[in-house]
C-alpha cells in the first residue's frame, strides 16, 4: 500500500495565524482526502483534493478557511487559515484509488494546538 | 443521514480470549463495511473490508461479519494479545468513494 508522509507532525500556533500541512505519497493516487479528528470522535471529512481542479468541500467547511492545493498525483496541502482555539485538532491526509470497495490509507496526522 | 455507531466504552479483554467489537449502522445497508485500527498518535490502518452480500470475512486472527437484518457488523480478534490493544474504527462506504466513520472502540488486552 502507499506510504503517506505528512508534515508537520505537530505544531502550536497563535490565534489568527495560518498553517499549511503537507501530504506526500510515494506513488500516484487517484483520490486524496483531508480529515479532521477530535479526541474520541469520528473522522470528519473536510474535503476531497482533486488534481488540477478545485477541491470538493463537505458541508460546514469552506475554501476560505481551508484552502487546499493538489498540484500533482502525489502531493497535496491543506491550509488552516485565521486559526482559533476551535481549530485545535488532528488533521489527517488519506489516499485511495476510488470506488466504494477500496480502502483508504492514512498519514500519521498533524496535531495542531491553537493558543 | 447515514450513521455508524460503535460502543464508546473501552473493551477490556484478558489475553488469549476472543475480543468482539460491534458496529451498527442506520438506514439502508452500505455496499461495504471497512474496519481500521488506530494506535495513539498514528493514522488509521486498514484491516478488513466486507461486502454487503458476504456473511463473513477472515484474515489470520481477524474475522468480520455483516448482518443486514440486525444492521450490524461484528469484528472478532481470536487469541488476543496485548499488542492488539488499540482503537478500532468501523466505516461504511456506499456508491461513491466517501467513507462515513464511527467514533471507534478502544480495546485493551490485559496480560
Amino acid at each position: 500500500s502507499a506510504v503517506i508522509s505528512q508534515k508537520p507532525s505537530r505544531d502550536i500556533c497563535q490565534r489568527g495565524t495560518s498553517l499549511t500541512i503537507q501530504c506526500q505519497v510515494d506513488s500516484q493516487v487517484t483520490m486524496m482526502f483531508w480529515y479532521r479528528q477530535q479526541p474520541g470522535q469520528s473522522l470528519t471529512l473536510i474535503a476531497t483534493a482533486n488534481q488540477g481542479s478545485e477541491a470538493t468541500y463537505e458541508s460546514g467547511f469552506v475554501i476560505d478557511k481551508f484552502p487546499i492545493s493538489r498540484p500533482n498525483l502525489t502531493f497535496s496541502t491543506l491550509t488552516v487559515s485565521n486559526m482559533s482555539p476551535e481549530d485545535s485538532s488532528i488533521y489527517l491526509c488519506s489516499v485511495g484509488q476510488g470506488g466504494s470497495n477500496q480502502p483508504q490509507h492514512f498519514g500519521d496526522g498533524t496535531r495542531l494546538s491553537i493558543l | 443521514s447515514q450513521k455508524i455507531e460503535q460502543n464508546s466504552e473501552a473493551l477490556n479483554i484478558q489475553e488469549g480470549k476472543t475480543a468482539t467489537l460491534t458496529c451498527n449502522y442506520t438506514n439502508y445497508s452500505p455496499a461495504y463495511l471497512q474496519w481500521y485500527r488506530q494506535d495513539p498518535g498514528r493514522g488509521p490502518v486498514f484491516l478488513l473490508l466486507i461486502r454487503e452480500n458476504e456473511k463473513e470475512k477472515r484474515k489470520e486472527r481477524l474475522k468480520v461479519t455483516f448482518d443486514t437484518t440486525l444492521k450490524q457488523s461484528l469484528f472478532h480478534i481470536t487469541a488476543s494479545q496485548p499488542a492488539d490493544s488499540a482503537t478500532y474504527l468501523c466505516a461504511r462506504s456506499d456508491s461513491n468513494y466517501q467513507l462515513i466513520w464511527g467514533a471507534g472502540t478502544k480495546l485493551i488486552i490485559k496480560p
